[in-house]
């Protein structure tokens, strides 16, 4: 079973939508979780860092749910600049490593 | 700021050849990273040095040797590269090792024929 496992989508959804999407994680001593954003052909940069009580940056929302191993980001009134793939990442509890999904393609039409 | 600096960006071996990707940080980060990306496969680590001075075997790490220079640069070696080594290779940092965020270089697009 892979450490982390995300639908890899594509989701495909107009402009001012709201889009939902989890991913599940493997280690029960996982300890951080992040969601990044990779544009094509570029490098994945940090989205938002999950926190266990949930958190919003703007129009994006990440939620962590511990007992049933899952994270997951919604993204609201989706904007064409929200077409991306989006990681989800997570440290598996080894104090090195982070471990990344696969990514979600999120594509926003007009 | 420059961040993270990969070079080369693009590269094109035969198999056998060798080659050395390098990577440099101005952010005086202590942990570097390389990964590997392949399409479906997500990031996959390579190695990392936790800090200066130290280097350890990441997830997939045969056919590969890195050096720590110093604390801002990290390089990856392919002594003999293989078609299964076509992949996009990433350097990354971070401040301190796995749990805090990693700022990542723009790429180098290896193939290997």
């Amino acid at each position: 079973r892979k450490e982390v496992e995300q639908d890899p989508g594509p989701f495909n959804v107009p402009e001012g939508a709201t889009v939902a999407f989890n991913c599940t994680y493997s280690n029960s001593a996982s300890q951080s979780f992040f969601w990044y954003r990779q544009d094509c052909r570029k490098e994945p940069k940090l989205l938002m860092s999950v926190y266990s009580s949930g958190n919003e940056d703007g129009r994006f929302t990440a939620q962590l749910n511990r007992a049933s191993q899952y994270i997951s980001l919604l993204i609201r009134d989706s904007k064409l600049s929200d077409s991306a793939t989006y990681l989800c990442v997570v440290n598996t509890g080894d104090d090195y490593k982070l471990s990344f999904g696969a990514g979600t393609t999120v594509t926003v039409r007009a | 700021n420059a961040g993270v600096t990969q070079t080369p960006k693009f590269q094109v071996l035969k198999t056998g050849q060798s080659m050395t990707l390098q990577c440099a940080q101005d952010m005086n980060h202590n942990s570097m990273y390389w990964y590997r990306q392949d399409p479906g496969m997500g990031l996959r680590l390579i190695y990392y040095s936790a800090s200066e001075g130290t280097t350890d075997k990441g997830e997939v790490p045969n056919g590969y040797n890195v050096s720590r220079l110093n604390k801002r640069e990290f390089s990856l070696r392919l002594e003999s590269a293989a078609p299964s080594q076509t992949s996009v290779y990433f350097c990354a940092s971070s401040l301190w090792k796995g749990n805090t965020e990693a700022f990542f270089g723009q790429g180098t697009r290896l193939t290997v024929v």
